[in-house]
């Protein structure tokens, strides 16, 4: 089974507008980490924002934030005020266990993000 | 500063050659990673790194060759690649690659074309 599902292949977004991208999860393991990574077409995987499954409250960076519903085993990103620089590829990841070695992510399929001006 | 640095950023190699992938970070971080991404597809993890040994090989074909010189540089030694080894190649580095919070940094990845 996928540990990691997006569903969404690909959106649009208007300018200016807010955005949401989906992702569950698959665990068992009480202790894990979701992080949300945009890719966009020169290919660097950027850091956007990390949940922890132990933080009471919903993780923000900026223009981003992280819907985390742990008994949905959800960890939805949500954009801001969307600008035509937010194109780009986005993966949702978990990292399972406080004794990780190899720190491993488990990456989802992607959403393909598209702001129109 | 979170900057992870990857030369080259373009390769174009012929299925006999040698080529080498570098990395370099400058955040002291103790854990390093090469992933191949295809496109369209999510990374996929190749090795990583942990105090510079390695902690994790994923089955990778022999044709590829890690390499930690030390705690800032990881290698990835290329030698008889086959077409479908085209990828973009990313290099990571992580604070130590055991606690669940350490966040992995990317660098901008290397887009190798095999001939």
């Amino acid at each position: 089974a996928q540990k990691i599902t997006q569903t969404q292949p690909g959106m649009f977004v208007q300018e200016k507008e807010a955005v949401t991208l989906d992702c569950t999860y698959d665990t068992s393991d009480p202790s894990y980490g979701l992080f949300w990574y945009k890719q966009p077409s020169s290919g660097e995987m950027i850091f956007l924002i990390y949940q922890g499954s132990y933080d009471q409250q919903n993780a923000t960076e900026g223009r981003y934030s992280l819907n985390f519903q742990k008994a949905r085993k959800s960890a939805n990103l949500v954009i801001s005020a969307s600008q035509l620089g937010d194109s780009a590829m986005y993966f949702c990841a978990m990292r399972e266990g406080p004794n990780n070695a190899g720190n491993m992510l488990t990456f989802g399929g992607g959403t393909r993000l598209m702001v129109k001006p | 500063d979170t900057e992870v640095t990857q030369t080259p950023k373009h390769l174009v190699m012929g299925m006999t050659n040698k080529k080498s992938l570098k990395c370099e970070q400058h955040m002291g971080h103790r854990a390093m990673y090469w992933y191949k991404q295809k496109a369209k597809k999510p990374p996929e993890l190749m090795f990583v790194y942990s105090y510079e040994k390695l902690s994790i090989n994923e089955s990778v074909p022999s044709r590829f060759s890690p390499e930690c010189p030390n705690s800032s540089l990881l290698n990835l030694h290329l030698h008889a690649l086959q077409p479908e080894d085209s990828a973009l190649y990313l290099c990571a580095s992580s604070h130590s690659g055991l606690r669940s919070t350490d966040t992995q940094y990317f660098g901008p990845g290397t887009r190798l074309t095999v001939l």
